[in-house]
């Protein structure tokens, strides 16, 4: 089957430092991969769409310049919480689709973030 | 807008039940729907995947049922474990370039040994 997985799993870090998610699928290439933050006992919201090679597209309300996105490779894409603060704290989930396959997502099993 | 809802929001039942899981979506113009579990802390695992030409679609003992015409699915767990215990997602992939996803709340199941 397909795998999807994330680095790191949990994170804590100081307010105003800046977080890199990696999202990978480890066995087929991901022309798309997509970015979802969950809040406590809500559902997935879907923050930015990475294309391989080109610029996301992010959501209405997701903050470009705080959430950097990255898909450097078929494989890869980082997302980079920049000057966390606490209210960035959430479960951050990436998925990918598979090239050829659009028709599912594989999830990444999901980056904790902690921000003090 | 796509709009997902899901209802219960909380279930409880004890072992060995059958029950259902309910799914509604705003926009029938949908591709396809998906049923996901997530345990507490953790990722997503698909489950069922219905394309939008498809009515149901089964795996062990669950079943998914899907009326486009009428904004709905459901997810039937047949002789229910406390190894269900999870909540459970749907999520409908619009018509179209577009190809992201759009999640219910989900609905927490608990199963009672």
């Amino acid at each position: 089957g397909a795998v999807v997985s994330q680095h790191p799993s949990r994170v804590i870090c100081k307010s105003g430092t800046s977080v890199k998610i990696e999202c990978r699928s480890l066995d087929f290439q991901a022309t798309t991969m997509f970015w979802y933050r969950q809040f406590p006992k809500q559902s997935l919201m879907l923050m930015a769409t990475s294309n391989e090679g080109s610029k996301a597209t992010y959501e209405q309300g997701v903050e470009k310049d705080k959430f950097l996105i990255n898909h450097a490779s078929l494989t890869l894409s980082t997302l980079t919480v920049t000057s966390a603060h606490p209210e960035d704290s959430s479960f951050y989930i990436c998925s990918a689709e598979r090239r050829g396959v659009g028709e599912t997502q594989y999830f990444g099993p999901g980056t904790r973030l902690l921000v003090l | 807008k796509q709009e997902v809802t899901q209802i219960p929001a909380a279930l409880s039942v004890p072992e060995g039940e059958n029950l259902v899981l309910n799914c509604s979506f705003t926009d029938s113009a949908i591709y396809n729907l998906q049923w996901f579990r997530q345990d507490p802390g953790k990722g997503l695992t698909s489950l069922l995947l219905i394309q939008s030409s498809q009515r149901e679609q089964t795996s062990g003992r669950l079943n998914a049922s899907l009326d486009k015409s009428s904004g709905r699915s459901t997810l039937y767990i047949a002789a229910s474990q406390p190894g269900d215990s999870a909540t459970y997602l749907c999520a409908v992939r619009i018509s179209g370039s577009a190809r992201q996803l759009t999640f219910g709340s989900g609905t927490q199941l608990t199963v009672l040994p």
